[in-house]
């Protein structure tokens, strides 16, 4: 069974600051791997997805991710944050056959003035 | 394109009642996923439909919780008999049955039970 791990449930970053935000799955064959925020009351929302077309891929808003096979890892970057980043962010990770899907416990940004 | 449509938005009921949440999926996609998710916590995976199927009901209770998605017509997650316990935001979410199989939520059910 597939798995995946946010490290840090909370993350507070400075406005204007690097945004990282870091997710690892656990799979032997690569899967397809999706980044989720989610604002106060509302529904979670795609940022961006990997399907192994390229290793760094760029979603909404101004983020980005990179796959990393030799580290199961797929970090969530943003270059700088705004006010406005500030939410609950969840990584998830697909089976190839679609039947299994996965999110992490969700990492919370807060962005500081 | 519409998105997923989940009503009602917001659902009070009594203890011993019963809740029945509904969910449309977006146009064309054929899978229906149920979520919970409580103040503070994650997504909570409970089942995982497709017409007319219960492919995995895994995370659902065993009791007093059910699902289906017909033919026609949307999704229903039923509650029957409701305790505060399950006062909680309810996510459905959709997707096609073709890779990569990304889901696309609704903006959730918030169940309040007193």
């Amino acid at each position: 069974a597939q798995s995946v791990t946010q490290l840090g449930s909370h993350v507070s970053v400075s406005e204007g600051a690097l945004v990282l935000l870091r997710c690892n799955y656990s799979s032997s064959v690569p899967p397809y791997l999706f980044w989720y925020v989610q604002y106060p009351n509302q529904g979670l929302q795609l940022l961006l997805k990997y399907t192994s077309a390229a290793t760094l891929v760029k979603g909404i808003n101004g983020f980005e991710a990179e796959f990393k096979k030799s580290e199961t890892s797929f970090h969530l970057t943003k270059p700088s944050a705004h006010m406005s980043d500030a939410a609950e962010y969840f990584c998830a990770v697909s089976s190839n056959t679609g039947n299994q899907f996965y999110f992490g416990t969700g990492t919370s940004l807060t962005v500081i003035p | 394109n519409a998105g997923v449509m989940q009503n009602p938005r917001h659902l009070v009921r009594r203890r011993g009642q019963e809740a029945r949440l509904r969910c449309s999926p977006m146009k064309g996609h054929s899978h229906v996923y149920w979520y919970r998710q409580l103040p503070e916590e994650g997504l909570k995976f409970m089942v995982y439909l497709q017409k007319e199927n219960i492919i995995d009901e895994s995370g659902m209770p065993k009791e007093r919780f059910s699902a289906e998605f017909p033919k026609e017509g949307p999704s229903i997650l039923r509650i029957q008999q409701v305790v505060r316990g399950d006062s909680a935001a309810y996510f459905c979410a959709s997707s096609v049955d073709r890779p990569p199989y990304e889901q696309y939520f609704g903006p959730g059910t918030r169940l309040t039970v007193t």
